[in-house]
């Protein structure tokens, strides 16, 4: 079945770096789109980046644009996430999901998230 | 950006009654509307796409209508296993891709 893993978090310090990673199976990795949603303790869901099924469009949220940077393997099934200059704000559960297209008279448009993997905690704190 | 805003923030709910969700958005989205299903430590779980479509899996007394900027999921009858919080989220125009504050639903 549709699976994924989400790794790479634990506690760094206020400006420092982490890499997180998501690993994929189930599914044609390759052929989807990829989400990164996080949740800060105890509060609501955050889109925080998302990249194309080939890599030629990556997005970001405000909050992270220009610090965090989304990319994939597609030879090892796995999506990353980089974070540099980490903020206290940035303390969350780092969720990956991949994206399902649905199509209309022909065009294909991005859609819901589904499934996602189980979270990994991001601890930015000195 | 679009914001998606539902109420209420808290439903509290006896077990076998029926619970309406409410998710509102500041522009239509069509009906390019999910809702997910979210219990403590653990990732949130597909529920509705499309507004009202169920996802794979999911048992007949949850429904989602609506379109435009007006959306409601409704749990016809609620069983021990429901209370959790429900989150909206549009993906008609990005990005960003939003999310409602999320719904708690509570044993009442």
């Amino acid at each position: 079945q549709v699976q994924l893993v989400e790794s790479g978090g634990g506690v760094v310090q206020p400006g420092g770096s982490l890499r997180l990673s998501c690993a994929a199976s189930g599914f044609t990795f390759s052929s989807y789109g990829m989400h990164w949603v996080r949740q800060a303790p105890g509060k609501g869901l955050e889109w925080v980046s998302f990249i194309r099924y080939d890599g030629s469009n990556k997005y970001y949220a405000d909050s992270v644009k220009g610090r965090f940077t989304i990319s994939r393997d597609d030879s090892k099934n796995t999506l990353y996430l980089e974070m540099n200059s980490l903020r206290a704000e940035d303390t969350a559960v780092y969720y990956c999901a991949k994206v399902n297209t649905y199509d209309t008279s022909g065009v294909y448009y991005l859609g819901w998230f589904d499934p996602w993997g189980q979270g990994t905690l991001v601890t930015v704190s000195s | 950006e679009i914001v998606m805003t539902q109420s209420p923030a808290t439903l509290s709910v006896s077990p076998g009654e029926r619970a309406t969700l409410s998710c509102r958005a500041s522009q239509s989205v069509s009906s390019d509307l999910a809702w997910y299903q979210q219990k403590p430590g653990q990732a949130p779980r597909l529920l509705v796409y499309g507004a009202s479509t169920r996802a794979t899996g999911i048992p007949a007394r949850f429904s989602g209508s609506g379109s435009g900027t007006e959306f409601t999921l409704t749990i016809s009858s609620l069983q021990s296993e429901d209370f959790a919080v429900y989150y909206c989220h549009q993906y008609n125009n990005w990005p960003p891709w939003t999310f409602g504050q999320g719904t708690k639903v509570e044993i009442k």
